[in-house]
This record gives structure tokens, C-alpha cells and sequence, in this order.
């Protein structure tokens, strides 16, 4: 079974940039699995931030980007900051009936 | 505005159903593919379901199959999900979201599903 894989977690600077990646484990990520990325925030529904790897959705600030970085789809935070904070999920759509959120990255602003 | 209001949560026991409900407004549902998505207490988000605008094709994960059952009533702007045999795995909030890109873009509040006995 494949498994789509993110970093369990990751830490910024205020005003850094950070590259979170969502990969297969066998495989690699191209634009054919059409990957997107969500923010969610403790207690809150997710926000879609990216699809199709590299569009962002309606509201979402240009400080967000996604990108097929090597062998994996890759989310780029510009500028980061403190409501930034959240946990950032991705999702592959591995065939037409079948779509796989990655476990999800917790992203610290410090 | 766009909206999708989740209904139909509870906590049941292990064995039995539940039917979900998920109200859309703001956008032509009829020509939308929905979809399900849940996330366990302290757990990542799980795809669920989806279903095409004129739910000719539905598609669910490995786990729910067979005890799923995903609808739509175009002419009520209205998502379901009916569970049955429930297990306490699928204890989550389920989401219900609007499917856009082969992604989603719109998402509602969550109905929590407790399975527990």
C-alpha cells in the first residue's frame, strides 16, 4: 500500500521560509497526482491553501507556493509568521478513485 | 457565500448507523463532485469519500467500503453519508467538502461520529 509521506514536524523564524515536502513511499510526485496542500489549525476545518501543485485557492497571500520539487511536491512558506503555526496536510490523488492525505506536518513559528 | 453545513453526528454503539447530512449554498451543486473527509481525535485527515455531480461515480476508501454509502439530492442542494456497522476506527469528525481540481476547495464546520460502546 502506498503511503504518502510528509516531516512530522518542522520549525521557522519569523520572516524565514521553510519548504515542506509530501513524497510517496515508492515513487515519486509528479503534477499527474495532482497535489494540493491545507492548513488547519487546532479545533478548526482545513483551509485549502494550494491545488493542481502550484495554484492557490481564492484569499490564500502569495507568501504560499507549492512546487514539484526532485521527486516530491513541495509547499513554500515566504516571510513565515506567527499565525502561520498550524499543521499543513497534502493530498495525492494516486488514481481516479483514490486520493491519500500525507500524516500531516506541524508547523512551529519560533 | 459559499457554505457546507454538516448534521447527523452522534455517538453510537459498535454495530450500528448513522446517517450524515451535509447542507450546500452559494454555489450550483448540481454541478459539483463532493466528497468526505474525516480526522480521528488527534489523528491527520483521512479521505472518506466522493461522489461526481451526478453521482454516477462514487468512490470510497478500502476501510469504508461495503459499509459506507455516499448520496446526493440535487434538488435539496444535499450531501449524505450513511454508515453502517460502525466500529469505533471511524469515530472522527467527518467533514464534507467541495471537490474542485482534484482537490477540494471549500470545506464545512465537521460533524463528530463517536463509536463507542
Amino acid at each position: 500500500q502506498t503511503v504518502v509521506t510528509q516531516e512530522p514536524s518542522f520549525s521557522v523564524s519569523p520572516g524565514g521560509t521553510v519548504t515542506l515536502t509530501c513524497g510517496l513511499s515508492s515513487g515519486s510526485v509528479s503534477t499527474s497526482y495532482y497535489p494540493s496542500w491545507y492548513q488547519q489549525t487546532p479545533g478548526q476545518a482545513p483551509r485549502t491553501l494550494i491545488y493542481r501543485t502550484n495554484s492557490r485557492s481564492s484569499g490564500v497571500p502569495d507568501r504560499f507556493s507549492g512546487s514539484i520539487l526532485g521527486n516530491k511536491a513541495a509547499l513554500t512558506i515566504t516571510g513565515a509568521q506567527a499565525d502561520d503555526e498550524s499543521h499543513y496536510y497534502c493530498l495525492l490523488c494516486l488514481s481516479t478513485d483514490i486520493r491519500v492525505f500525507g500524516g500531516g506536518t506541524k508547523l512551529t513559528v519560533l | 457565500q459559499v457554505q457546507l453545513v454538516e448534521s447527523g453526528g452522534g455517538v453510537v454503539q459498535p454495530g450500528e448507523s448513522l446517517r450524515l447530512s451535509c447542507a450546500a449554498s452559494g454555489f450550483t451543486f448540481s454541478t459539483s463532485g463532493m466528497q468526505w473527509v474525516r480526522q480521528a481525535p488527534g489523528k491527520g485527515l483521512e479521505w472518506v469519500a466522493f461522489i461526481r455531480n451526478d453521482g454516477k461515480s462514487i468512490y470510497y476508501r478500502d476501510s469504508v467500503r461495503g459499509r459506507f454509502t455516499v448520496s446526493r439530492d440535487n434538488s435539496k442542494n444535499t450531501l449524505y453519508l450513511q454508515m453502517n456497522n460502525l466500529r469505533a476506527e471511524d469515530t472522527a469528525v467527518y467533514y464534507c467538502a467541495k471537490d474542485f481540481n482534484w482537490g477540494f476547495d471549500y470545506w464545512g464546520q465537521g460533524s463528530l461520529v463517536t463509536v463507542s460502546s
